[in-house]
């Protein structure tokens, strides 16, 4: 079965510095995705970055990129310059072939000023 | 254009009560999903729809829960004799097949009495 791990439950940062929040996974999949979602304390969920499987260059979004170790089934995020609006919880997910999404238990990440 | 819709917002309920969470999702997507969300916890897969296609009910915890979409839009969560252990949040997310891309509601919040 597909698991997503994510091994920090809590993590705070000073605003304007770089974090890396972890996410592992366990497949025997070769082609599926690859999500981060934030959730602020507003509830509603919003995709951050997506990664296919199949492409070796790691995605970037502005602020967030990502370091994805196949072999290792690693994908973490990464925030630099953090601002204050990226105070929420953090879910790491998998998507398999079958569509069916598998999300980690989440990071909740404070940005102090 | 419009995001994904649901309704209501807050639902509270007594014990033994049944209770019709709506999820509008976003026209034209094919797929959608509901997830359940307790306090402070990460996502829980509850059902997927696919077009026409036979729905994943394996996310479901009990037969007290079940859905439906119907005309391949608007989906129905119906939760029969509930529980104060159904108290959650209830998420429903819609996306197209490519790139899978999910777009979530802003939610409902279940309170069982």
């Amino acid at each position: 079965a597909q698991t997503v791990t994510q091994s920090q439950p809590e993590m705070s940062v000073q605003e304007a510095e770089t974090v890396t929040l972890s996410c592992t996974y366990d497949t025997s999949e070769s082609n599926y995705y690859l999500f981060w979602y934030k959730q602020p304390p507003s509830r509603q969920m919003i995709l951050v970055i997506r990664q296919e499987a199949y492409k070796q260059q790691n995605a970037t979004e502005n602020r967030f990129s990502v370091n994805f170790q196949k072999a290792a089934k690693s994908f973490s995020l990464k925030i630099s310059d953090s601002q204050l609006g990226d105070t929420a919880m953090y879910f790491c997910a998998f998507m398999n072939r079958d569509d069916k999404i598998i999300f980690g238990k989440g990071t909740r990440l404070h940005i102090l000023p | 254009g419009a995001g994904v819709s649901q309704s209501p917002s807050n639902k509270v309920t007594e014990k033994g009560k049944d209770v019709e969470l709506r999820c509008d999702p976003i026209s034209g997507h094919t797929a959608l999903y509901w997830y359940r969300q307790s306090l402070g916890q990460g996502l829980e897969f509850l059902i997927y729809f696919q077009g026409n296609s036979a729905p994943d009910k394996s996310g479901l915890p009990s037969d007290r829960f079940s859905a439906e979409r119907t005309g391949g839009s608007v989906s129905t969560l119906t939760i029969q004799r509930t529980q104060q252990e159904d108290s959650a949040v209830y998420l429903c997310a819609s996306s197209v097949r490519d790139p899978h891309e999910q777009y979530f509601g802003p939610g409902t919040r279940l309170t069982v009495t």
